[in-house]
């Protein structure tokens, strides 16, 4: 059964700092994994997506990185901003296409 | 992005009383749906796989008499929490691929209170 971490679980920086959030999985053979945020009372909002032919993807100030064989991901975020501040979660997808969670991350970007 | 619609983002019921969650995509059709459940400060836990069509599948533990799902349109599911009890307050969050790229898009939640 497909398990997933984040480390860590919560993460306070000062606004314009660059950060890691970090993710692992520990089947690696997943269909893609994704990376979300979710804002508190909030449903969630698909950041990236990175299919398990691919090394990293990027969108603007986000870069998400995965590495199969080691079974981890990497979400960075460039310049942070305090409207980053949300809990980030990760999610592998295997083969039946349900998503397997992370806890998420607690980012908090302080002005 | 493709969007997901879920409707209500809130509700207050009574115990012993039923409630239905609606989730909805709105710019594509979706053969499969995944409604998932969470707890304060937890993640998203996986309750059942929502099947256009047929019966739903549902993970270990969760309680099909309990949690009915219903997909009976390529775009549109529905989550029927029967019987509410307190312990069955929770946030539930759908979710539907789009089959172009495989990427999941969630809805808005429903926040849930059984009192």
């Amino acid at each position: 059964k497909q398990e997933v971490t984040q480390i860590p679980a919560a993460l306070s920086v000062p606004e314009g700092e660059n950060l890691v959030l970090n993710c692992s999985f520990t089947d690696s053979a997943i269909y893609n994994l994704q990376w979300f945020r979710q804002d508190p009372g909030k449903g969630l909002t698909s950041l990236l997506l990175i299919q398990s032919s691919q090394r990293e993807q990027t969108s603007g100030r986000l870069n998400a990185s995965l590495d199969k064989s080691s079974g981890r991901s990497t979400l960075y975020i460039a310049a942070s901003q305090p409207g980053d501040s949300a809990t980030y979660l990760c999610a592998s997808s295997g083969s039946a296409r349900q998503l397997t969670f992370g806890s998420g991350t607690q980012l908090t970007v302080l002005p | 992005g493709a969007v997901v619609s879920q409707h209500p983002s809130r509700v207050i019921c009574k115990s012993g009383t039923s409630v239905k969650i609606e989730c909805r995509s709105l710019d594509f059709q979706a053969t499969t749906m995944f409604w998932y459940r969470q707890f304060p400060k937890q993640s998203l836990m996986l309750m059942a796989t929502s099947n256009e069509g047929s019966k739903a599948t549902y993970e270990q533990g969760v309680e099909k008499d309990k949690f009915l799902i219903n997909h009976a349109s390529l775009t549109l599911s529905t989550l029927t929490v029967t019987s509410a009890h307190p312990e069955d307050s929770s946030f539930y969050i759908c979710s539907a691929r789009d089959p172009k790229n495989t990427e999941a898009f969630f809805g808005q939640g429903t926040r849930l209170t059984v009192v």
